[in-house]
């Protein structure tokens, strides 16, 4: 169990709509990285939030966001869904600013969009 | 921009062989980590490797960190079905992204 808690695990819905992913970090982590992950693709870099604040950016469309809150949970949502945004979507926290790259990942929320 | 590249991309051997795997970049690594996916889960951490010629081992596990820092190997000794998984690579960018490779997925016959 690495402590991060992700929910939900399994989502399906349609075309079109709109979802939203959660997140809780370890204890004491304050930094929060969403990363999708397909077969073709691997797993890509979407956004990292440190202590509430965007960090850095990565292949992220314009209709996903995210969001740190200040009890450090974070939110992804994700909007008008197409087939292409079927995957795994992982969420992993770390406690140190200097990104040493040592990440605490959860089980992942998979997503099918029919 | 920076790649990290992970061979084989595929790998299936019988129980007791012995294995390496692969992680290589175009630019300099300041510093590389290792983890292992299994169905239906997150990645998880195995090591960190930061000095150039580092060598790390984690039981059955030897992790090595090329001299230049550009290139970082795994080699399982007699490996156990229990290995099975992928094995991802990551770097962290200028920009603090951190990057992971696509991966090598093993496959341990018993």
């Amino acid at each position: 169990d690495s402590g991060v808690t992700q929910t939900p695990k399994h989502l399906i819905t349609a075309t079109g709509q709109r979802v939203t992913l959660r997140c809780s970090p370890r204890s004491g982590d304050l930094s929060v990285y969403w990363y999708q992950q397909s077969l073709d693709q691997g797993l890509q870099f979407l956004i990292q939030y440190y202590n509430g604040e965007e960090r850095a950016k990565g292949n992220i469309l314009e209709r996903f966001s995210a969001q740190q809150f200040p009890d450090l949970h974070s939110e992804l949502n994700l909007s008008s869904l197409e087939l292409g945004d079927s995957a795994l979507y992982f969420c992993a926290s770390s406690v140190d600013i200097t990104n040493t790259g040592e990440l605490f990942f959860g089980e992942g929320s998979r997503l099918t969009v029919l | 921009t920076q790649l990290l590249e992970q061979s084989p991309q595929f790998l299936s051997i019988q129980e007791g062989e012995n294995l390496t795997v692969y992680c290589n970049s175009s630019s300099v690594f300041s510093s590389l980590q290792w983890y292992r996916q299994e169905p239906g889960e997150g990645p998880v951490l195995l090591v960190t490797v930061v000095t150039g010629g580092e060598v790390k081992k984690l039981k059955r596990l030897t992790f090595q960190f090329g001299d230049a820092r550009k290139d970082s190997s795994l080699h399982i000794t007699a490996a156990q079905t229990g290995d099975t998984g992928l094995y991802l690579c990551a770097e962290t960018h200028r920009d603090d992204k951190i990057i992971f490779g696509k991966g090598t997925r093993l496959h341990i016959l018993p």
